[in-house]
């Protein structure tokens, strides 16, 4: 079936402005979470969702961000008044978790490039 | 808590020369080891992954990684490079006993020389 797809593949916004990402996640997996990959770097952990609850939101860098998934599908990542630090890749990742990790595998999507000017 | 140290962010080799990839990580719980691929402008691709099961671990396009608990390593090999294979490789690591968050390094580019 399909893949983890993101939309828009590309944004660029003026510092200030707000912006919204989606992640449509491989359908029927329970799990979503949310990376930022700075220019060079690893992906980094931003937030967790298991279906429509977020279960985790630690990565977050400020109260600017902000992730939701309502029907525990679709999730959408918000960053309110972008700053230059928030030019980055974020990608999305789902995954369906089986009984104690057994399902282990994480799939990405292509990712969202943000530059903020 | 847990990390991941990738030694070298950027190793060239040859065309057909071994590639070693190295990786070490820190977990305070059993972990599952990852090695991923990104290629330029494209999204992360899963290489293999250690989940138990067996401590040498063969993957897409040959690589394989090899678990070593004593050296807390989780090297990444393939005995003969191709072009092909040029692009930034990510070693990951996450906590077993629950659904979580995937711990990356910061990444190894890998250049093929002709």
């Amino acid at each position: 079936g399909a893949g983890v797809s993101q939309s828009p593949r590309y944004k660029v916004a003026k510092r200030g402005q707000d912006v919204a990402l989606r992640c449509d996640p491989i359908s029927g997996h329970v799990s979503l979470f949310w990376y930022q990959q700075a220019l060079g770097q690893g992906p980094e952990f931003l937030t967790y969702f298991q279906n429509e609850a977020q279960l985790d939101k630690s990565g977050l860098p400020s109260d600017r961000f902000f992730a939701e998934r309502p029907e525990g599908s679709v999730s959408t990542l918000k960053i309110q008044r972008t700053q230059q630090e928030d030019s980055a890749v974020y990608l999305c990742a789902s995954s369906w978790p089986g009984p104690q990790g057994t399902q282990e595998t994480q799939y990405f999507g292509p990712g969202t490039r943000l530059l903020v000017l | 808590a847990q990390s991941v140290t990738q030694l070298g962010s950027h190793v060239s080799v040859s065309e057909g020369a071994l590639v070693l990839l190295r990786c070490n990580y820190s977990s305070s719980v059993p972990p599952y080891l990852f090695w991923y691929v990104q290629y330029p402008n494209q999204g992360l691709q899963l290489l293999l992954k250690y989940t138990s099961a067996a401590t040498l671990v063969k993957g897409i396009n040959g690589f394989e990684a090899e678990f070593k608990k004593s050296e807390t390593s989780f090297h990444l090999t393939k005995p003969s490079a191709h072009m092909s294979d040029a692009a930034e490789y990510f070693c990951a690591v996450r906590n077993m006993n629950r659904d979580d968050k995937i711990i990356f390094g910061k990444g190894t580019r890998l250049h093929i020389l002709p």
